[in-house]
């Protein structure tokens, strides 16, 4: 059974950069699978910020691309999240999940979340 | 603003039908699959129906997905208490750089 945790700071300074990493256990991130984040701002709805698929290959939510940077570990079997310049806009609970290539073509497995803090 | 459109709210009664829209555009829903996910309060969104009307194993079949044209529905047969919750559309979105897209959400209350 596919896991995956959220680690990260969950204070981050105005003008800083958030990091996240995404932990998978019980399955290789090197399988036919995109690595997401989506992340939910206090009682609002879902937005999805970008995805990486093993061999590196990104796709980015267009309204965040300027700051966004996702990348993978596979020999940690883990993938990150970066996103700069942040403002109080963007606190939220950040959720990793996995979005299958074949069959179930959704966010099947998601992490339980993360809540980062933009503030001084 | 949220690219797909839901109603904020729905309400039934327990043992109720309740359905809830999902409205998009060409780009969206019109030319890819719709998912629907519920979120318990507190919790991580679940997946809930994939490809239109497809559910994953252990998901009741009171639950079940239609799509026609640039709108799709989520209904909910014999309502239940624990079905109280927040639901998301989504699906990919062919403008632009493409991506994800998710409806605002609709949160549903039972009586």
């Amino acid at each position: 059974q596919v896991q995956l945790q959220e680690s990260g700071p969950g204070l981050v300074k105005p003008s800083g950069t958030l990091s996240l990493t995404c932990a998978v256990s019980g399955g290789s991130i090197s399988s036919s699978n995109w690595w997401s984040w989506v992340r939910q701002p206090p009682g609002k709805g879902l937005e999805w910020i970008g995805e990486i698929y093993h061999s590196g290959s990104t796709n980015y939510n267009p309204s965040l691309k300027s700051r966004v940077t996702i990348s993978v570990d596979k020999s940690k079997n883990q993938f990150s999240l970066k996103l700069s310049s942040v403002t109080a806009a963007d606190t939220a609970v950040y959720y990793c999940a996995r979005y299958p290539t074949t069959v179930t073509t959704a966010f099947d497995i998601w992490g339980q979340g993360t809540m980062v803090t933009v503030s001084s | 603003q949220s690219v797909l459109t839901q109603p904020p709210s729905a309400s039934g009664t327990p043992g109720q039908r309740v359905t809830i829209s999902c409205s998009g555009s060409s780009s969206n829903i019109g030319s890819n699959t719709v998912n629907w996910y519920q979120q318990l309060p507190g919790t991580a969104p679940k997946l809930l129906i994939y490809s239109n009307n497809q559910r994953p194993s252990g998901v009741p079949d009171r639950f079940s997905g239609s799509k026609s044209g640039t709108s799709a529905s989520l209904a909910i047969s014999g309502l239940q208490s624990e079905d109280e919750a927040d639901y998301y559309c989504a699906a990919w979105d062919d403008s632009l750089n493409g991506g994800v897209v998710f409806g605002g959400g609709t949160k549903l209350t039972v009586l």
